[in-house]
């Protein structure tokens, strides 16, 4: 069955940059792509940006386009994000969703809370 | 970049009633558009997509209609497992916004 692991709960400092990954199984990981959410306490859905797990093309959202990276890697099946330049405004859960194409996100992970404070 | 908004924001109705909620989107988008249930505490389901084709499993008192800039998710008899917020995406091209959301709950 399709399944996406995220890793655990990070705590950063202001300026810090964070990782949060993204384990795929129970699919073609290079038929999907991966599209990264996030949600900051009590707020709705944010987009951050999308990558194809077949040739790693990206479409990211214009606010973080400047600080996020998104990757992949075949070889273990798992889906990167990374956030630079981290401010308390990144306090968030940030969820990685399988998206076929660029559209709608059908199978989601648990999420991963990124707490930023000094 | 196309703005989506949701009404209500907020809604209370009992057990058994139909609900309604609108997604309007500031330009037109086909029927490029999804709805995601999530369940307090819990990470977002995708409902439908393509505007009115429901994600195989999800009950069929949930459904949606629309094309454009107008969009309509129906919950045709409210349960109680169906409190959370619901979102509208769309996916016509990025960046694909979602919603403000509404929040569902039980009267």
């Amino acid at each position: 069955q399709v399944q996406l692991m995220q890793s655990g709960t990070e705590v950063k400092k202001p300026g810090a940059s964070v990782k949060v990954s993204c384990k795929a199984s129970g699919f073609i990981f290079t038929n999907y792509g991966f599209s990264w959410v996030r949600q900051a306490p009590g707020q709705g859905l944010e987009w951050m940006g999308w990558i194809s797990a077949f040739n790693g093309q990206t479409l990211l959202g214009q606010n973080l386009q400047d600080r996020v990276i998104l990757t992949t890697d075949t070889s273990t099946t798992t889906a990167y994000m990374e956030l630079r330049g981290l401010t308390s405004d990144d306090t968030a859960v940030y969820y990685c969703a399988r998206a076929a194409g660029a559209s709608s996100p059908d199978y989601w992970a648990q999420g991963t809370l990124v707490t930023v404070s000094s | 970049d196309i703005q989506l908004t949701q009404s209500p924001s907020s809604l209370s109705a009992s057990v058994g009633d139909r609900v309604t909620i609108t997604c309007r989107a500031s330009q037109a988008i086909n029927n490029f558009l999804s709805w995601y249930q999530q369940r307090p505490g819990k990470a977002p389901k995708l409902l439908i997509f393509g505007a009115s084709t429901l994600q195989p499993g999800v009950p069929s008192r949930f459904s949606g209609s629309g094309s454009g800039t107008d969009f309509t998710l129906t919950i045709s008899s409210l349960q109680p497992e169906d409190v959370g917020s619901y979102y509208c995406q769309k996916h016509n091209s990025a960046p694909f916004t979602f919603g403000p959301g509404t929040k569902v709950d039980i009267k």
